[in-house]
């Protein structure tokens, strides 16, 4: 596609429930991460895919939180067991080489 | 591994002035930097870059500086505009390896 796609958009979801974000990367994109951005704040890094090597897990708030990069082009972010401090809004990124596109985030409420 | 700092965290400058946003890096072995603008409920977007063999690179009304001996570089945007009110951040990395980026600055242009 001509950009990086996230979906859904918007997810509203009770507290304790799963959820599964997803991220579509530009084509050709070997590097792909995922971020969270609180209302008003910074770009929290959470995880990085790059190639075939292991992804760098280092910014994963806890275990409830995992990501995974099938055939090298699309993730998905799971958090299990929501809770009300994980509503953010989720954006990812890809890039080949040097830039970083960034794709429209998911906005996460969680109720 | 690489630390990025950016300052100020806020800033505020009358319409037509210049504004001036600062980065420091920690990782000799970074090469590229660019800076992205988040708009209000938008995602980030690149609106300039530079690498390390360049010390200034302009592009209209922004410009950006290295000073690779110092490890710092900055954002300058000269004659602003009410567009130009965002959160503007600053990244470093090299080639295949992960972008970290600063905490951000919330630029309120003042009529």
């Amino acid at each position: 596609g001509a950009g990086v796609s996230q979906s859904p958009s918007n997810k509203v979801t009770e507290k304790g429930k799963d959820v599964e974000l997803r991220c579509d990367p530009i084509s050709g994109h070997t590097a792909l991460y995922w971020y969270r951005q609180s209302l008003g704040q910074g770009l929290e890094f959470l995880i990085y895919f790059q190639g075939n090597s292991a992804p760098d897990k280092s910014g994963l708030p806890s275990d409830r939180f995992s990501a995974e990069r099938t055939g090298g082009s699309v993730s998905t972010l799971t958090i299990q067991r929501t809770q009300q401090e994980d509503s953010a809004v989720y954006l990812c990124a890809s890039s080949l080489g040097f830039t970083s596109h960034f794709g429209s985030g998911t906005r996460l409420t969680v109720v | 591994g690489e630390n990025v700092e950016q300052h100020p965290s806020t800033l505020s400058v009358q319409e037509g002035d210049s504004a001036v946003i600062k980065c420091t890096y920690s990782d000799s072995a970074s090469n590229y930097f660019p800076w992205y603008k988040q708009e209000l409920g938008k995602r980030p977007q690149l609106i300039i870059d530079i690498r390390s063999n360049v010390g200034e690179k302009k592009d209209q009304r922004i410009a950006v500086t290295l000073n690779k001996t110092a490890k710092h570089f900055s954002l300058h945007i000269t004659e602003t505009q009410p567009e130009d009110s965002a959160v503007y951040f600053c990244a470093a990395s090299h080639r295949d390896d992960k972008i970290i980026f600063g905490k951000g600055t919330r630029l309120h242009i003042l009529p």
